[in-house]
């Protein structure tokens, strides 16, 4: 099955900065890429997604890069605010699959005032 | 638009107790459910997964159950609650058998067992 490597586990950064975080997945026929943000205490919400005929998706600071050949995909974050600050989730999934997302191990961001 | 409800959001139950959490799922029809377990400072681990109703799929063998009594209701369940079953546990819709769509998650039940 798919397996997801997310990296890395913990980030800091100043406000202000820029905040990379890494995916890898094994499964060539993996097609959809979303990025999830979880908040302490709430569920993980959807905050953009890329699927594989896309090479790279951009939505105000938030941009996903995606790797087919490498299989991997990124989520870059411009201009850090402190509400930023939360638990991060990747995941990748494929047509057909009703277990469908295989979601990363998760990227604690910290962004300092 | 499509809403996604869980409940309790918070629950003290002691050891040996039973537990039914559960979650239901409005303005969609035959969703995929899911039910995950966040363990403090971890990752998402999914535990059970359901295409129908009275259809279950258990990633993880475990102390707990799922059932699908309804199309758009899904329950977590133990019969006797244990100290590691401590942790958040979150449901999750997608639309079925729709490639590259992904979950929404409900805002998660904290269960401490004590």
């Amino acid at each position: 099955g798919e397996n997801v490597e997310q990296h890395p586990s913990t980030l800091s950064v100043q406000e202000g900065d820029s905040a990379v975080i890494k995916c890898t997945y094994s499964d060539s026929a993996s097609n959809y890429f979303p990025w999830y943000k979880q908040e302490l205490g709430k569920g993980p919400q959807l905050i953009i997604d890329i699927r594989s005929n896309v090479g790279e998706k951009k939505d105000q600071r938030i941009a996903v890069t995606l790797n087919k050949t490498a299989k991997h995909f990124s989520l870059h974050i411009t201009e850090t605010q402190p509400e930023d600050s939360a638990v991060y989730f990747c995941a990748a999934s494929k047509a057909g699959s009703a277990r469908q997302l295989t979601f990363g191990s998760g990227t604690q961001l910290t962004v300092l005032p | 638009s499509q809403t996604i409800h869980q409940w309790p959001a918070t629950l003290v139950q002691p050891v040996g107790s039973p537990l039914s959490l559960e979650c239901t799922v409005e303005g969609t029809s035959n969703p995929n459910l899911y039910w995950y377990r966040q363990a403090a400072g971890r990752g998402l681990q999914l535990l059970f997964y359901s295409v129908g109703i009275g259809q279950i799929s258990s990633e993880v063998p475990q102390n707990l159950s799922a059932s699908r009594p309804q199309d758009r209701q899904f329950i977590l369940s133990s019969k006797k609650l244990l100290l590691s079953d401590s942790g958040f546990y979150l449901c999750a819709w997608s639309v079925p058998l729709l490639a590259n769509y992904g979950y929404t998650f409900g805002s998660g039940t904290r269960l401490t067992v004590v």
